[in-house]
């Protein structure tokens, strides 16, 4: 079955780095994709990966592994407006997504 | 980027009775779009896909002749909740995906909250 694994809930300080693991087992990959959800909003789309690799956007960046099924999403100079719950999703072969059950961020001052 | 809207935002329905949402894509055609729904505390849960000018696909578990899906225009795509439950109450999302981005990025509506009494 096809499944995306990624932690339930972390907690970080302001101004300080977290990351976040997701891992992945999918009937083909077309891509890995990071969305950010505000409590009782919709999705935002952060970042999109196809190719291993670390791909940087401002204070957040996104690594792909293929081979291992596995992306993490990397949170810099973590502000309190960076409180939500990140979500993972895997586009497969019949390019549909995936998602994961998503990672609640907490950020203390 | 694509900018995709819901509507209503909001509604509060009495048990039994319909609701229709709809989801715009405004400035961009949408030929296929897609309806989540979302409990409190958990993920997005994908019901149907939506295509432009034929039936729409549903999950598994999802009941078709409970939530009625009409995809008749590239910019506007239905969900009529029929007979509505308690259970059904929800925070219901729609999707839309734009050709023109290259990687079939999905573009999310606001999102309508359903609160069946």
């Amino acid at each position: 079955g096809q499944n995306i694994d990624q932690p339930t809930e972390m907690t970080a300080t302001e101004g300080a780095i977290v990351q976040i693991n997701c891992t992945y087992q999918t009937s083909g990959f077309n891509g890995l994709f990071w969305y950010q959800q505000h409590a009782g909003e919709a999705p935002t789309f952060l970042s999109y990966n196809v190719l291993d690799g670390l791909e940087e956007k401002g204070r957040f960046s996104s690594f792909l592994s293929r081979s291992k099924g596995y992306s993490y999403l990397l949170l810099k100079e973590l502000q309190m407006k960076d409180s939500a719950s990140y979500l993972c999703a895997v586009m497969d072969s019949n390019y549909q997504l995936i998602w994961g059950a998503g990672t609640k961020l907490i950020i203390k001052p | 980027g694509a900018v995709v809207s819901q509507h209503p935002s909001w509604v509060i329905c009495k048990s039994g009775t319909s609701v229709k949402i709809e989801c715009r894509s405004l400035d961009f055609q949408a030929t296929t779009m897609f309806w989540y729904r979302q409990f409190p505390k958990q993920s997005l849960m994908l019901m149907a896909t939506s295509n432009e000018g034929s039936k729409a696909t549903y999950e598994q578990g999802v009941e078709k002749d409970k939530f009625l899906i009409n995809h008749a225009s590239l910019t506007l795509s239905t969900l009529t909740v029929t007979s509505a439950h308690p259970e059904d109450s929800s925070f219901y999302i729609c999707s839309a995906r734009d050709p023109a981005t290259g990687y079939n990025e999905q573009f999310f509506g606001p999102g309508t909250r359903l609160t069946v009494l």
